[in-house]
């Protein structure tokens, strides 16, 4: 069975500094891996996806990716955060069905 | 532009009433999804179509009726619902069950 795991429910940065949001997942094989944003009262939108190859992985917004595979995780990372970034984020794992959806890490962003 | 519509994007009803949430996409996408989002509970899985069939029903109580009558469109009928049903509803579309979804903007639902 798939699954995943975000441990930090918020993260609260200042404006400017770096962001790293932690996903794990537990899947038998190489999984799809994917990373969505929705801001307050929209839905989710792809930020990224990993499905093989590199495993730095670029995304819109300035985001990325990276998989390993010894650590069974997929952090999303960005150098600098801007407000606009403050919205819920989550990690979906996937490979040879429904990807299965994290809980969500909220990202507060403080002038 | 998700490609992705949903209406109504508000929708408050009653217990008693009987109202359906409809959903488009035009990406020319196989399979059709309802999610379930609470505040403070994770994204619940709720129907999942591929090809016009419906391969997923994650145990949703039957007040909740889903109709995919072609690769386009998707609705789910409401009817008899409860307070605790009250959340916003996600419907997404994926080239298959496999591949990143595409989400529409949701509908807030509150029941009375």
């Amino acid at each position: 069975a798939q699954s995943v795991t975000q441990p930090d429910i918020h993260i609260t940065v200042s404006e400017g500094a770096s962001l790293e949001l932690r996903c794990n997942y537990s899947y038998g094989a190489t999984p799809y891996l994917f990373w969505y944003v929705q801001s307050p009262g929209q839905g989710l939108q792809l930020l990224l996806k990993y499905f093989s190859g590199d495993t730095l992985v670029q995304g819109i917004k300035g985001f990325e990716a990276e998989f390993k595979r010894s650590q069974s995780s997929f952090n999303l990372r960005k150098p600098s955060v801007h407000w606009s970034d403050a919205a819920e984020y989550f990690c979906a794992v996937g490979g040879s069905y429904i990807p299965t959806f994290g809980r969500g890490t909220s990202l507060i962003v403080h002038p | 532009e998700t490609g992705v519509t949903q209406t109504p994007r508000h929708l408050v009803m009653g217990m008693t009433n009987k109202k359906s949430l409809k959903c488009e996409q035009h990406l020319g996408h196989n399979a059709m999804y309802w999610y379930k989002q609470s505040a403070k509970k994770p994204l619940e899985l709720m129907f999942v179509y591929s090809l016009e069939e419906r391969v997923e029903n994650n145990s949703v109580p039957s007040r909740f009726s889903p109709e995919c009558p072609n690769s386009s469109h998707l609705f789910l009928h409401l009817h008899t619902l409860q307070p605790e049903d009250s959340a916003l509803y996600l419907c997404a579309s994926s080239q298959d069950v496999r591949n990143e979804q595409f989400f529409g903007p949701g509908t807030r639902l509150t029941v009375l």
